[in-house]
């Protein structure tokens, strides 16, 4: 069993409507969740991370977090084709190694 | 966030033969990494690169393939050596602040390395 896992898609969605990108996690000692942006050929910039339950904003995004059900979720309101690229889901666990486990990603695409 | 920057961005190499990229970060950081990513494939932790001391490599990896030297809390240096087609990848530098649970990690520009 993967420790974080993504459905690779791609995710197709029209210009405007919310993209919905999910991540699960194994390991329930797990504490701080991060969303990257990659866009094909470039590096991963971080997008958002998210530390507790609930809800985060920043701008158009949204990262929500369930503990108890294990998955963390990215929001893109109001998508763009701008906004097509790959998210990578990573995740680091309190108590061990200080180095994020990173899903495969879910590649995201917007048409106009 | 810092600001990584990595040389070179992108080479072509021969087989048999050896590359070092370097990884400059403008502030001091506590946490230096190397990545791998193989076209269409997510990244995968080659190695910690530890000032001072010997770098912690990541399973499947080994120093003398791709030793690492990290002199300072700015700088690391990745070398890919006795070069193969299978090591065509892009090399990514990824550094920390520090290792807390809520310390993010940041990506340098990467190299694409292409092996013939």
């Amino acid at each position: 069993q993967k420790e974080v896992e993504q459905n690779s898609g791609p995710l197709s969605v029209p210009e405007g409507a919310i993209a919905s990108l999910n991540c699960t996690y194994s390991d329930r000692g797990s504490q701080s969740f991060f969303w990257y942006r990659q866009y094909s050929g470039k590096s991963p910039e971080l997008i958002m991370s998210i530390y507790s339950n609930g809800d985060k904003e920043d701008g158009r995004f949204t990262a929500q977090l369930n503990k108890a059900s294990q998955y963390v979720s990215l929001l893109i309101r109001d998508s763009q084709p701008s906004d097509s690229a790959t998210y990578l889901c990573a995740v680091k666990r309190r108590g061990g190694s200080y180095i994020p486990t990173f899903g495969r990603g879910t590649s995201l695409i917007v048409h106009p | 966030s810092a600001v990584i920057s990595q040389k070179p961005s992108r080479d072509i190499c021969q087989r048999g033969t050896s590359l070092t990229i370097q990884c400059q970060v403008d502030s001091q950081v506590t946490m230096m990494f190397w990545y791998r990513q193989q076209p269409g494939q997510s990244l995968t932790l080659i190695a910690t690169a530890n000032q001072g001391s010997e770098a912690t490599y990541e399973s499947g990896f080994v120093i003398d393939k791709f030793p690492i030297s990290r002199p300072n809390l700015t700088f690391s240096t990745l070398t890919v050596s006795n070069m193969s087609p299978e090591d065509s990848s892009i090399y990514l530098c990824s550094v920390a602040s520090d290792r807390g649970i809520t310390d993010t990690q940041y990506f340098g520009p990467g190299t694409r390395l292409t092996v013939l």
